[in-house]
């Protein structure tokens, strides 16, 4: 399968676990992008990399959340301290270079915070 | 800022009529548009995309989509829907030429075709 992957699909944690979400994108994508999607609503964008580089974050990544993509390659988003409201969907994207190229999405991992 | 905006939740059609999905947006600057589905339990996929040139762009499965500048519109068509085509259907946005990452997506529109 050569789309993007996101492991685990599922992680149930309790509130002030620290949660660590990995993404493989498409081999030959240099961009990386992570969204979150709650129910009834669109994806929301959190940060993006081109290669290795973070390049935009969003308001919505608190202190708490960190993502990496060491060498260019897989990326990690972890979040610390865990609160119910983080419950949601993680999306991971990647695509090629350049703002007019489509992304191409993961099957996401639902994060569940009791 | 920019935002996007699909005012219908929900859209019904019977099978072998046309749809249409609406979708407004709101950036400082030249846009690409795109259109994305997500079937139940698997992750979005491309459908269809407006960078320049041409106002109406086709896309996969038969969907088409219109770019109107006056009117800030991107939307959603296709002239027979088939039962498959239901989904949640979700439009977005970038600014062109800002090197930035972001897409701002919509809240998205369940299309629901009925046999």
């Amino acid at each position: 399968d050569t789309g993007v992957s996101q492991d685990p699909r599922h992680k149930i944690t309790k509130r002030g676990q620290n949660v660590t979400f990995r993404c493989d994108p498409i081999s030959e994508h240099n961009r990386l992008y992570w969204y979150r999607q709650t129910l009834g609503q669109g994806p929301e964008f959190l940060t993006y990399f081109q290669n290795e580089a973070q390049l935009e974050k969003s308001r919505l990544l608190s202190d708490r959340f960190s993502a990496e993509r060491p060498k260019g390659s897989f990326s990690t988003l972890e979040i610390q301290r865990t609160e119910q409201g983080d419950s949601a969907m993680y999306l991971c994207a990647s695509s090629l270079d350049r703002d007019y190229n489509e992304q191409f999405f993961g099957p996401g991992t639902r994060l569940t915070v009791l | 800022a920019q935002s996007v905006a699909q005012p219908e939740d929900q859209v019904n059609v019977a099978e072998g009529n046309p749809l249409t999905v609406k979708c407004t947006y709101s950036v400082s600057g030249n846009p690409y548009l795109f259109w994305y589905v997500q079937y139940p339990n698997r992750g979005l996929q491309f459908l269809l995309k407006y960078i320049t040139g041409d106002n109406l762009v086709k896309g996969s499965y038969g969907f088409e989509a219109e770019f109107n500048k006056s009117q800030t519109s991107f939307h959603l068509k296709k002239p027979s829907a088939l039962v498959s085509d239901s989904a949640l259907y979700f439009c977005a946005v970038r600014v062109l030429n800002t090197n930035a990452g972001k897409s701002t997506f919509g809240d998205g529109t369940t299309l629901t075709v009925k046999p």
